[in-house]
């Protein structure tokens, strides 16, 4: 079946390090993956796009990478904030209808 | 600043009773898409639309139905709500074209009764 894996235990830091999370699929080839902050009582906020002839891609302390032979994405937050704390959806563009399919996402929690 | 709301915040309704959760944006997309999300389960597609009044079922389309008579609004309808229906939704738009973010709503959280 279609599946996508983010972890789904917490992933807890301290603050200033780097943050590392995982969106694992199967089945899927997607052209273009996508990042998203979901936090507490609200919806997602897009973060970064990325396609499939992109190896990485990068905005500010944000850091995408997408390796369609592993069907693997791996999103790094550098220089870690309290205030990165939430919950990221990684979400794959498989075509059609421009729709996407959604991760369960994983919560990151940055300590002081 | 764009934006996509939704009708409450907060709902609360009993057994039995239809529910209407409306959602407008003003981006004029052409893509509206309705999500539940549980604990542990993520995002579930429950419909979507391309179009005025073209719907399309997602992954869980039993127990609700949609209406979109005008671009800008896509309403989810539970036509008997049932305690199984207990989420948070999610309204989203989408531009056409694989470049484009979603934008989602605040979400509405229901409790039925």
């Amino acid at each position: 079946s279609q599946k996508i894996e983010q972890n789904s235990e917490a992933l807890n830091i301290q603050e200033g390090k780097t943050a590392t999370l995982t969106c694992n699929y199967t089945n899927y080839s997607p052209a273009y993956l996508q990042w998203y902050r979901q936090d507490p009582g609200r919806g997602p906020v897009f973060l970064l796009l990325i396609r499939e002839n992109e190896k990485e891609k990068r905005k500010e302390r944000l850091k995408v990478t997408f390796d369609t032979t592993l069907k693997q994405s791996l999103f790094h937050i550098t220089a870690s904030q309290p205030a990165d704390s939430a919950t990221y959806l990684c979400a794959l563009d498989i075509g059609g209808y421009n729709k996407l399919i959604f991760g369960a996402g994983t919560r990151l929690a940055v300590h002081p | 600043d764009v934006k996509v709301t939704q009708s409450s915040r907060y709902l609360v309704k009993r057994t039995g009773e239809k529910v209407f959760l409306e959602c407008v944006q003003d981006m004029d997309h052409e893509n509206m898409f309705w999500y539940r999300q549980d604990p542990g389960l993520g995002l579930r597609l429950i419909y979507f639309s391309y179009d005025v009044k073209m719907k399309e079922k997602g992954d869980i389309p039993e127990g609700y139905s949609v209406s979109r008579e005008k671009k800008e609004r896509f309403s989810l309808i539970l036509e008997s709500a049932s305690t199984n229906q207990t989420s948070m939704y999610l309204c989203a738009s989408r531009g056409t074209g694989r470049n484009n973010e979603q934008f989602f709503g605040p979400g509405t959280r229901l409790t039925v009764l």
